[in-house]
């Protein structure tokens, strides 16, 4: 199973800067990956796929990079509907699906 | 639109079973793989099976193998995950989903939250 390590845990940002979250698989994932934004209450929604693409509706501002074993999101310019929880995903080898723990992002 | 209605809350003693179900609508049933995706309280996301709805093929996690069950009804568009031998640690929110690309998950649905207590 491949392990998947997000970091950080938690990261505080202010409104207007830039983020940049981390995901790290325990073996390569070539660019099979996918990043979702999870708000309280909510389902997940899928940001990017294919480590760079970003899905339907997602605004420019949301950027992935990366391969093989390190991934990035970054988010350009805060806003305050960008608060939530960032999951990393890698679905390379399966099964099982792995997810990482989630990095929270919080307004500083 | 594609949409995925969930069925609602439950409540079960440790040891039972439960049956979630999600009745997907907005697309041909049987085009893509219905997966299934759990969250404790305060937890990540965890994938647990997924089932093809046109030929019945199903994978689970080793995690949960022998204990869910994922099956369909073609009929009424719906989807059910079965979970046996509840324990405390089942506690939490799930998740049905398709992924109508790869095996990234696009759309999902609202959720079910279960909740094992005594």
């Amino acid at each position: 199973e491949i392990v998947m390590t997000q970091s950080p845990v938690t990261l505080s940002v202010s409104l207007g800067e830039r983020a940049t979250l981390s995901c790290r698989a325990s073996q390569s994932v070539r660019n099979m990956l996918a990043w979702y934004q999870q708000k309280p209450g909510q389902a997940p929604r899928l940001l990017i796929y294919g480590t760079s693409t970003r899905a339907t509706g997602i605004p420019a501002r949301f950027s992935g990079s990366g391969s093989g074993t390190e991934f990035t999101l970054t988010i350009s310019s805060l806003q305050s509907e960008d608060f939530a929880v960032y999951y990393c995903q890698q679905y390379n080898n399966w099964p099982p699906y792995t997810f990482g723990q989630g990095t929270k992002l919080e307004i500083k | 639109q594609v949409q995925l209605v969930q069925s609602g809350a439950e409540v079960k003693k440790p040891g039972a079973s439960v049956k979630v179900s999600c009745k997907a609508s907005g697309y041909t049933f049987t085009a893509y793989a219905i997966h299934w995706v759990r969250q404790a309280p305060g937890q990540g996301l965890e994938w647990m099976g997924w089932i093809n709805p046109g030929n019945l093929n199903t994978r689970y996690s080793q995690r949960f193998q022998g204990r869910v069950t994922i099956t369909r009804d073609t009929s009424a568009n719906t989807a059910y995950m079965e979970l046996i031998s509840l324990g405390s640690e089942d506690t939490a929110v799930y998740y049905c989903s398709i992924a109508t690309s790869a095996f990234y998950f696009d759309y999902w649905g609202q959720g079910a939250l279960v909740t094992v207590s005594s």
